[in-house]
This record gives C-alpha cells, structure tokens and sequence, in this order.
C-alpha cells in the first residue's frame, strides 16, 4: 500500500476556499487516488476519487499533480458542515479501503 | 434498503460474553468492510470481504474476533470473550466493484460499551 503523508490539522474561514493537500510518493501506477472525509460522530462519506486527470463534482475538486506524487482537495467555499477529518487514500482497483491518519479541518465562522 | 444498515445500533455487554454485530451492505455490493474505532481514535481496518475471494483478514486484532459472509450479502461480526479494549463504534462498509465507481458507503455504526 502506498505511503501518504498529510497535514494532521488545517483552519479556513468560512465562504472561502481550502486547499487539503496530500503525499503520495509511493504510489503506484494503478492506484486510484481516493479522498474520504469523516464528520463527527458519522461514519466516512466519499468526496471524490481520480486516476490522472483533475476530477470534480458538486462536493470538491481533485487536482493531481503530473507525475501523480501528490494530489490537492479542494473545497471551492467551505461551510460550517465541511468540518471534518480529510482521509486521502491512494487504492489499486479491487484493493482494501485503509485509512490513514488524515487531517483535521476547522472551519472558522 | 437505500444504505448499509447496521445492527444493533448500540451493544452494552459484560465482559467475557460474546456478541454478534450484523451488516446488511448495499444491495448487490461485491466488496464488504468491517473497520473499528475506539474513541477519538482513527479508523482501524479489520477485515475485507471481496465476491467469492477469500476474505483479507489481515486487520483482525486476535482470534476472538471473527466475521463471516453469507451468500455474498449479509455479514456478521463476531467478538467471543469480550474485553473492556474492545469497546469502539464498529462500522461497516460495502461498494460495488467491478466498474470504476468503487466509492464505499459506510453504516452508521455499532457502539460496542464493554462492562
């Protein structure tokens, strides 16, 4: 499984945007890069998953970097409802689901 | 049902007894996860049921705990001679592979309080 090395916290303001960034140096050349976030007292939630391309949907974009070393969440105008730990998961198709430590986003009003 | 469902939603039990924790995954998921999370800790993977392959049970923290799989649907957890370490909120997962949408829906959980 590949390494990922993110943040343990992050601030951002209300209404503006948050870049959640993650390392994934090891990461092989199958493996889809998948993000999970965890609100308190809830189970994980999918926010979004890409290969290559930058991906986006109506919870966040997904930016990966070229060579696929790294990869950037980003929440457009984060809410009060978007605070919550961010799990970036770097998974070969079929493969397990295993969390990491991932970071811990505030989100000031 | 819509998602993955869980029972019981709350489990109070002495310690050295058994318990079974049951998830009903998503309809016509292949892959099915049990994962456990002691309080104000991280997710910790347990086991990984994937079609008719043999399950991952590499996160199994000792053999009192065990889970199974039946017909591809249903699983349950068991956890013999309980321990006061193991209480945690037990969450199950399932997600449709076999395309390219393996995003993963988790229940909502089962609290585990060993006394």
């Amino acid at each position: 499984d590949a390494k990922t090395t993110q943040p343990n916290s992050m601030e951002s303001n209300e209404e503006e945007p948050v870049h959640l960034p993650c390392n994934h140096s090891t990461i092989s050349g199958t493996d889809y890069i998948h993000w999970y976030r965890q609100l308190p007292s809830q189970g994980p939630e999918y926010v979004i998953h890409g290969l290559t391309s930058n991906v986006n949907n109506r919870m966040a974009s997904l930016a990966i970097a070229e060579d696929r070393k790294s990869s950037t969440l980003i929440l457009h105008r984060a809410t009060l409802r978007d605070a919550a730990v961010y799990y970036c998961i770097p998974m070969e198709y079929g493969n397990k689901l295993v969390f990491g430590a991932g970071t811990i986003l505030r989100v000031k009003s | 049902g819509a998602g993955v469902s869980q029972s019981p939603s709350n489990k109070v039990t002495e310690k050295g007894k058994d318990v079974e924790l049951r998830c009903d995954p998503i309809s016509g998921h292949t892959a099915l996860y049990w994962y456990r999370q002691s309080l104000g800790q991280g997710l910790e993977f347990l086991i990984y049921f994937q079609g008719n392959s043999a399950p991952d049970k590499s996160g199994l923290p000792s053999d009192r705990f065990s889970a199974e799989r039946t017909g591809g649907s249903v699983s349950t957890l068991t956890i013999q001679r309980t321990q006061q370490e193991d209480s945690a909120v037990y969450l199950c997962a399932s997600s449709l592979t076999g395309s390219l949408n393996t995003e993963a829906f988790f229940g909502q959980g089962t609290r585990l309080t060993v006394v």
